[in-house]
């Protein structure tokens, strides 16, 4: 199965650190993503990023991958209690498929 | 807000009954995609159309169906429903970019609560 497998499970730090979340997966891929989901709300596109693409950056969220670990990690510096949700990433395992696979997520808590 | 609308959004029924769960696209968008959000499975593929054709198809059970209207809007049907089919139903949308790197934009969901 191409599902990514988050880590961790369930994240909890202190408003103003830095958060980084992980994601595994384990076939090629011809993208990857990550969404938020605010408690059994729909969900929010962060950031695309291409196979052929390592790091990627937007506001305070910075994506890297590396396909060759096939992994990818989601950091959000200076974490305010608004960032408090579930991270997911999603994978779109290759040219001609676009349907999203998700993996299990990562609940991220941040404390005031 | 995402510019995909779904209704309804909270749908509570018995066991056995059928629903139909309906999806506006963004303005633009060809292609419309359900997943299934649940406790137990997470986020799961379900299907998707691309201007009225069905495209791909994931772990959407046979008691379960969709279709994508002129309109570009889409509706799925659950038949037969179980206690299992408890679950939020999303649709999302896309436009067609080339080599298929598109962001894929959700709607609010559905929830949907079998007895």
């Amino acid at each position: 199965s191409q599902q990514g497998e988050e880590d961790p499970q369930a994240l909890s730090i202190q408003e103003g650190e830095n958060a980084t979340m992980n994601c595994s997966y384990k076939t090629s891929i011809n993208n990857l993503q990550w969404y938020r989901q605010n408690s059994g709300r729909g969900l929010v596109h962060l950031i695309l990023i291409r196979s052929n693409e390592r790091e990627k950056h937007s506001g305070r969220l910075r994506v890297t991958l590396d396909t060759s670990k096939k992994s990818s990690s989601l950091l959000i510096t200076a974490s305010r209690a608004a960032d408090t949700a579930s991270y997911f990433c999603a994978m779109v395992p290759g040219a001609g498929s676009y349907q999203l696979t998700f993996g299990k997520g990562t609940k991220l808590s941040v404390i005031p | 807000d995402s510019g995909v609308t779904q209704t309804p959004k909270h749908l509570i029924t018995a066991t056995g009954q059928r629903v139909t769960l309906r999806c506006s696209p963004r303005s633009g968008d060809l292609s419309v995609y359900w997943y299934q959000q649940s406790l137990d499975q997470g986020l799961q593929f379900l299907i998707q159309y691309y201007n009225g054709e069905e495209r791909a198809k994931g772990n959407i059970l046979e008691r379960f169906s969709a279709q994508q209207f002129p309109d570009l809007h889409s509706e799925l049907n659950l038949s037969s429903l179980e206690l299992g089919d408890s679950a939020l139903y999303f649709c999302a949308s896309s436009a067609e970019l080339a080599g298929g790197q598109e962001t894929q934009y959700f709607g609010p969901g559905t929830r949907l609560l079998v007895l």
